[in-house]
């Protein structure tokens, strides 16, 4: 059972608009940054978002990230079958066992 | 551009000390700075974070793995190490490491899989 809550999947067709949920706490989510991260099959996770909205450099601006209390949610636009991947939502946690927690992660699929 | 490149055995038996060595290459970890964490991901599951240690050697862990969990740095080999006793088929996983200290993994090792089995 992971701290932060995502729904296991997604899907959409290419062009679409596609947004993934990560539901915390006002221990994480709701007190710290947030990061999002994909990952395709066999690689290690990338980094695409950071401090709830940024970009690194090199990522697409067809990915964004917000908050909300203890809510986060990334949106991928103008979707591409190479979005096709799972994606992590991330967080510190500051309870009493404080700690980096992840999402379960979700399975995005480009029908 | 940092790199990272994760090394160690593949097999441990159960009981025993998994081991494992990240090289960094593209950057000092002595330059401080940046913090450097190991993050492990069970067959087909999701991520978990194992703890991070700061060039000086300052560390923090998982609460949850804090007892079997010992994370080092050589400065002179630019390399961190993890060490996990005491071993079960539930340690199995492909462990990460990674530059970052509070979620920010900007730069990831390709991962390596460690089985625990006799």
């Amino acid at each position: 059972q992971s701290v932060l809550t995502q729904p296991p999947s997604a899907s959409g067709t290419p062009g679409q608009r596609v947004t993934i949920s990560c539901s915390g706490s006002s221990s994480n989510i709701g007190s710290n940054y947030v990061y999002w991260y994909q990952q395709l099959p066999g690689t290690a996770p990338k980094l695409l978002i950071y401090r709830n909205n940024q970009r690194p450099s090199g990522v697409p601006d067809r990915f964004s990230g917000s908050k909300s209390g203890t809510s986060a949610s990334l949106a991928i636009s103008g979707l591409r079958s190479e979005d096709e991947a799972d994606y992590y939502c991330a967080a510190w946690d500051d309870s009493l066992s404080a700690s980096v927690v992840f999402g379960g992660g979700t399975k995005l699929t480009v029908l | 551009q940092v790199q990272l490149q994760e090394s160690g055995p593949g097999l441990v038996k159960p009981s025993q000390t998994l081991s494992l060595t990240c090289t960094v290459s593209g950057g000092s970890i002595s330059s401080g700075g940046y913090y450097w964490s190991w993050i492990r991901q069970h067959p087909g599951k999701g991520l978990e974070w194992i703890g991070y240690i700061y060039y000086s050697g300052s560390t923090y862990y998982n609460p949850s793995l804090k007892s079997r969990v010992t994370i080092s740095v050589d400065t002179s080999k630019n390399q961190f190490s993890l060490k996990l006793s005491s071993v079960t088929a539930a340690d199995t996983a492909v462990y990460y490491c990674a530059r970052g200290k509070y979620g920010d993994y900007v730069s990831w090792g390709q991962g390596t899989l460690v089985t625990v089995s006799s």
